[in-house]
């Protein structure tokens, strides 16, 4: 069975400062997929970026960052320099790739709440 | 290029009713997934359907149904409504096989279904 565990309920942050949001997942899969997903008020899931299990690499996207550790099974996501803007609920999410006629559902932990205050 | 279209935005229905969700996928996608979000939870997997079909289902009884179209659009049903299906659904488009995996699912801004 496939779990999502996001233990940051909420996180609240000054503006400017760095915050990182934890995933710790678990799968008997050794093909599996990673997702990080933006929920802002207006309810939209807003994809932010997808790891494979075979993809270790870390990755940069402006400010966002994410360290995909498999030997802890780990998926953090760093945001720099935070900003207002940045405030939602964020998701993190597992789709283990199955056979050729899985659909890939995504199994999503509860979320974050992240407030960046000005 | 419009996205995941769902309507309606909100409803409110009473317990026992039953109700139908719509969704349009983002063009040039042919999966519709629904997804229903708790209050305070994570989104859990409904059912997903490609080709018309029902190719994947979650822990979801059977009260909870859906069809696609051949133009790709969705419908989802809920018959004998509770309390507790009081949520937002989220319907998700994606095109399939390794694209799905590469780019995962477009999501549309969901209906909030209010039981009372």
């Amino acid at each position: 069975a496939q779990k999502v565990t996001q233990a940051q309920t909420e996180i609240s942050v000054v503006e400017k400062e760095d915050v990182t949001l934890d995933c710790v997942y678990e799968t008997r899969d050794t093909t599996y997929y990673l997702f990080w997903y933006k929920q802002p008020p207006s309810g939209e899931l807003v994809f932010l970026i997808r790891r494979n299990s075979f993809d270790e690499q870390n990755e940069i996207s402006g400010r966002y960052s994410w360290n995909f550790q498999k030997s802890t099974s780990s998926f953090n996501f760093t945001i720099t320099a935070s900003q207002v803007v940045d405030s939602a609920v964020y998701f993190c999410a597992l789709s283990e790739a199955g056979d050729s006629n899985s659909g890939y559902a995504l199994n999503f932990g509860k979320g974050t709440s992240l407030l960046v205050t000005p | 290029d419009a996205g995941v279209t769902q309507s309606p935005t909100h409803l409110i229905k009473t317990r026992g009713q039953q109700v139908t969700l719509r969704c349009s996928p983002k063009s040039g996608h042919d999966t519709v997934s629904w997804y229903q979000q708790a209050l305070g939870q994570g989104p859990q997997f409904i059912f997903q359907y490609y080709e018309e079909e029902e190719r994947q289902r979650g822990n979801f009884p059977d009260r909870f149904s859906g069809h696609q179209f051949p133009n790709y659009s969705s419908e989802l049903n809920v018959n004998a409504l509770l309390l507790g299906d009081s949520a937002l659904y989220l319907c998700a488009s994606s095109g399939t096989g390794q694209y799905l995996a590469n780019y995962g699912y477009t999501f549309g801004s969901g209906t909030r279904l209010t039981v009372v």
